[in-house]
């Protein structure tokens, strides 16, 4: 299983331009989350999924967008970048169900908007 | 308004002895707890988990408390071991889809 995978690894952008992350995950898993971190501070949730289909907005929605078509993928869209989205985001996926809603993450994407 | 705080964003602990990460949170909805472990340029790695029916949970080394009351749990690695230096999130939710992170913990562990 090669779990959540990103794409790209790093990217910057210009200002105002667009983008998209991908995510992909292997483990068949329900829920899946989009994250990002700036410097020393925590991960917040700008998006998730608990199904295809499915989607809702997280702490950090403002300047996103996503879709979940398949259970596999969940893409973030960036539309119109400003310098406030520089940072590294994460993906996630979770079972869900069960009470196993412990979080695999991918390996980030490094954004820099300038 | 940050619901779940870490207070020390450092720790450094001796090879052998025992790690305490401290995690507070405000939102007594708040039900189900985890911890996560990172290391540089790579994402976060659950570590273990608790669930608010539970005051403690154990998975070999590390340990996990819950105080309701307080609202407050604690991460204890027992023995540290140098391949435990990381930044430690805790993370937590009232509803199983939206989680709260901490700043996190960075933990150095001295040979």
């Amino acid at each position: 299983n090669a779990g959540v995978t990103q794409t790209p690894k790093f990217r910057i952008l210009k200002i105002g331009q667009s983008m998209t992350l991908q995510c992909t995950q292997d483990m068949n898993h329900n829920y899946m989350y989009w994250y990002r971190q700036d410097p020393g501070m925590g991960l917040k949730l700008i998006y998730y999924s608990v199904g295809a289909g499915i989607t809702d907005k997280g702490e950090v929605p403002n300047g996103y967008n996503v879709s979940r078509s398949t259970t596999e993928d969940f893409p973030l869209r960036l539309e119109l970048a400003a310098p406030s989205q520089t940072s590294v985001y994460f993906c996630a996926s979770s079972p869900g169900q069960g009470f196993r809603y412990e979080q695999y993450f991918g390996p980030g994407t490094r954004l820099t908007v300038t | 308004d940050q619901q779940v705080k870490q207070n020390s964003p450092s720790l450094s602990v001796q090879e052998g002895r025992i790690s305490i990460l401290n995690c507070d949170y405000t939102n007594s909805m708040f039900d189900y707890f985890l911890w996560y472990k990172k290391y540089p340029a790579e994402g976060p790695t659950f570590l273990i988990s608790i669930s608010s029916i539970k005051d403690k949970n154990e998975d070999g080394r590390f340990t996990v408390f819950l105080n309701k009351s307080a609202k407050h749990l604690s991460l204890h690695i027992v023995p540290s071991q140098p391949g435990d230096s990381a930044v430690y999130f805790c993370a937590a939710s009232a509803t199983g889809n939206q989680f709260y992170f901490g700043t996190g913990t960075s933990l150095t562990v001295i040979p």
